[in-house]
């Protein structure tokens, strides 16, 4: 199957500096991109979908300002999290779809972000 | 978002068949059924997806109801490794063609 990566893997970084989390793909090209927050023992909720050359489409109280997507290319889109706080502490995932419905989505090993 | 209902968690032995239930009683016509595994502090792994048929790959069978309001995701041997947070997710237009996870099934595997 394809192949997500996403980097880093892990951080740690003081409240009110922000971190910025890539993902790729490292075998196909992904028009569309997907945030996804995990806190523990809960089940991945869906941030934001991330489309190549445009505008992300956030969630339902999300907040756009806190948290940057951009997707500048096929392969790459970002996350990053503003002036973060210890709250954001999270599992951060990032999934990727190469085609409509009729296909599944590849996930990131996640990136797990720790705000001291 | 269209909703799923699974059982929180269920027990297996090893080396024995696991079948894991989901309803999704609100599923339109167009919605295909997805199930993702999840291990501890890893990203969601996918398993199998199906649209009306019954479905096999080399991880698992589905096993998908008639009246496509309830589906089982059969894992045929249980090992250690399956142990796993199982989730069965709709995806089509209803959902946006995203998907949203419910709060799946923590499925443990005993030696």
């Amino acid at each position: 199957g394809a192949v997500v990566s996403q980097h880093p893997s892990r951080v740690i970084c003081k409240s009110g500096t922000s971190v910025k989390i890539e993902c790729r793909s490292l075998d196909f090209q992904a028009t569309t991109m997907f945030w996804y927050r995990q806190f523990p023992k809960q089940s991945l909720m869906l941030m934001a979908t991330s489309n190549e050359g445009s505008k992300a489409t956030y969630e339902q109280g999300v907040e756009k300002d806190k948290f940057l997507i951009n997707h500048a290319s096929l392969t790459l889109s970002t996350l990053t999290v503003t002036s973060a706080h210890p709250e954001d502490s999270s599992f951060y995932i990032c999934s990727a779809r190469v085609g409509l419905l009729n296909t599944e989505a590849f996930f990131g090993q996640g990136t797990r972000l720790t705000v001291v | 978002d269209a909703k799923t209902t699974q059982p929180n968690s269920m027990e297996s032995n090893e080396e024995e068949p696991v079948h894991l239930p989901c309803n999704h009683s609100t599923i339109s016509g167009t919605d295909y059924i997805h199930w993702y595994r999840q291990l501890p502090s890893q990203g969601p792994e996918y398993v199998i997806h199906g649209l009306t048929s019954n479905v096999n790959n080399r991880m698992a069978s589905l096993a998908i109801a008639e009246d496509r309001k309830s589906s089982t995701l059969i894992l045929h041997r249980a090992t250690l490794r399956d142990a796993a947070v199982y989730y069965c997710i709709l995806r089509g237009p209803n959902t946006g063609n995203q998907f949203y996870f419910g709060t799946g099934t923590s499925l443990t595997v005993i030696p």
